[in-house]
């Protein structure tokens, strides 16, 4: 089955600055790649996303990049914010079906 | 309705007890999942639904387990004879064809 590494698993950033998150996967069925943000109690919400179609998507402060030959795709966030903290999640799936998460990178921006 | 929707919010349940967790999803969302999520782990997959059918049920962890989402819609899913290390939230989410997931808020169940 598949499997999702997710790094780093927590990451201490100063307001303004970038952060990066990357996952490597296993199965190359999969095409589907959804990051989420799950605030502390909270449930996780889907942030962007990214088939394997595409190489770059990017939404405001946010961008996801795509290897789909070296199996990793990334999540870069800009300008950060101190409501950027929170818990972020990669993910891959076949189809958008089942989704295999990755452990989580606690992001933490600092005042 | 809005959102998914997740009952209950809480529960306690003494170990052997039987518990069931109930998931109303996005009206016209055909896929439904459940996931079970560990203190500072993420999301596990546990099974999955398009419409009534039941595609793929490969991460429940034992026959303990068992889901049904009978018309299409609400699903439940059942825990028997419940154990400590059944602790955990379980998350339901649901989603249109070809996207990501809306989660619901989850169910904290805690085995004492």
């Amino acid at each position: 089955g598949e499997n999702v590494e997710q790094h780093p698993s927590t990451l201490s950033v100063q307001e303004g600055d970038s952060a990066v998150i990357k996952c490597t996967y296993s199965d190359s069925a999969s095409n589907y790649f959804p990051w989420y943000k799950q605030e502390l109690g909270k449930r996780p919400q889907l942030i962007i996303d990214i088939r394997s179609n595409v190489g770059e998507k990017k939404d405001q402060r946010i961008a996801v990049t795509l290897n789909k030959t070296a199996k990793h795709f990334s999540l870069h966030i800009t300008e950060t914010q101190p409501e950027d903290s929170a818990v972020y999640f990669c993910a891959a799936s076949p189809n958008a079906g089942k989704s295999t998460f990755g452990d989580g990178t606690t992001l933490t921006v600092k005042p | 309705g809005a959102g998914v929707s997740q009952s209950p919010r809480y529960k306690v349940a003494k170990r052997g007890q039987d518990v069931a967790l109930r998931c109303d999803p996005i009206s016209g969302h055909v896929s439904l999942f459940w996931y079970q999520q560990a203190l500072g782990q993420g999301p596990e997959f546990l099974t999955y639904f398009q419409n009534e059918a039941q595609l793929d049920k490969s991460g429940l962890p034992s026959d303990r387990f068992f889901a049904e989402r009978p018309e299409g819609s609400v699903s439940t899913l059942k825990i028997q004879r419940t154990q400590q290390e059944d602790s955990a939230v379980y998350l339901c989410a649901s989603s249109f064809e070809g996207h990501g997931y809306t989660f619901g808020s989850g169910t904290r169940l805690t085995v004492v």
